[in-house]
């Protein structure tokens, strides 16, 4: 049983680039989470979406991201015309139901460098 | 207040020496507070957690003390060994399956 799986592991980008961070959470779970991690912070959530709904995208910045988890594929972030502050570490984590704290898993994250 | 503060941000311990984690959150809505492990290059694990009903809850060598009053949980790591050393992150949300909101983290380091 695979874990969470972010790919790619490392994105360069160019500023003014965009930016497509693709999540596939774990079998069986239907909740996707993403949280971005600047370097030496703590994570702060992004947005949290169901099976082609965004439940919670209080997180979000309002300009340039966007999210979304179709009923068929990956869960993808992405980030339209980076900047320099968008070099972060992104993890997406995933649940099988909102109320399993313990299936809450994250994945490795995406790293993503804009130059 | 979403806000969590984790302490101390480093924290050197001898092998088989304690090591202790504080964190103190404001909201008092917060009712599910874990505690992940992260190792360089990798995503946050699930070390523990605990909701405010107990004041402790042990797990092999961690253990997560809570004060609801003071509105402060603690992670202790008895008979530390170089494997733990990773980053700690303490967390809080309403209700499990909602959005987590991490302290800043403690890079812990266990020496032989």
């Amino acid at each position: 049983n695979a874990g969470v799986m972010q790919n790619p592991r490392h994105l360069v980008r160019r500023r003014g680039q965009e930016a497509r961070l693709r999540c596939s959470p774990m079998k069986g779970h239907s909740h996707v989470y993403w949280y971005r991690q600047l370097p030496e912070e703590g994570l702060k959530f992004m947005v949290y979406l169901q099976k082609e709904n965004i439940i919670d995208e209080s997180g979000m910045p309002k300009e340039r991201f966007s999210a979304e988890f179709p009923k068929e594929g990956p869960s993808i972030l992405r980030i339209q015309q980076v900047v320099r502050g968008d070099s972060a570490a992104y993890f997406c984590a995933s649940s099988d139901t909102r109320q399993n704290h313990y299936g809450y898993t994250f994945g490795s994250g995406t790293r993503l460098t804009v130059v | 207040q979403q806000q969590v503060k984790q302490s101390p941000q480093s924290l050197i311990v001898q092998k088989g020496g304690i090591s202790i984690i504080n964190c103190a959150y404001e909201n008092t809505a917060f009712d599910y507070f874990p505690w992940y492990q992260q190792f360089p290059g990798k995503g946050p694990a699930l070390l523990i957690a605990i909701r405010p009903d107990v004041s402790e809850k042990k797990e092999g060598r961690f253990t997560i003390s809570f004060n609801k009053s003071a509105k402060q949980f603690s992670l202790h790591i008895m008979d530390s060994q170089p494997g733990d050393s990773a980053t700690y992150f303490c967390a809080a949300s309403r209700g499990a399956g909602n959005m987590l909101t991490f302290g800043g983290g403690t890079r812990l380091m266990v020496k032989p």
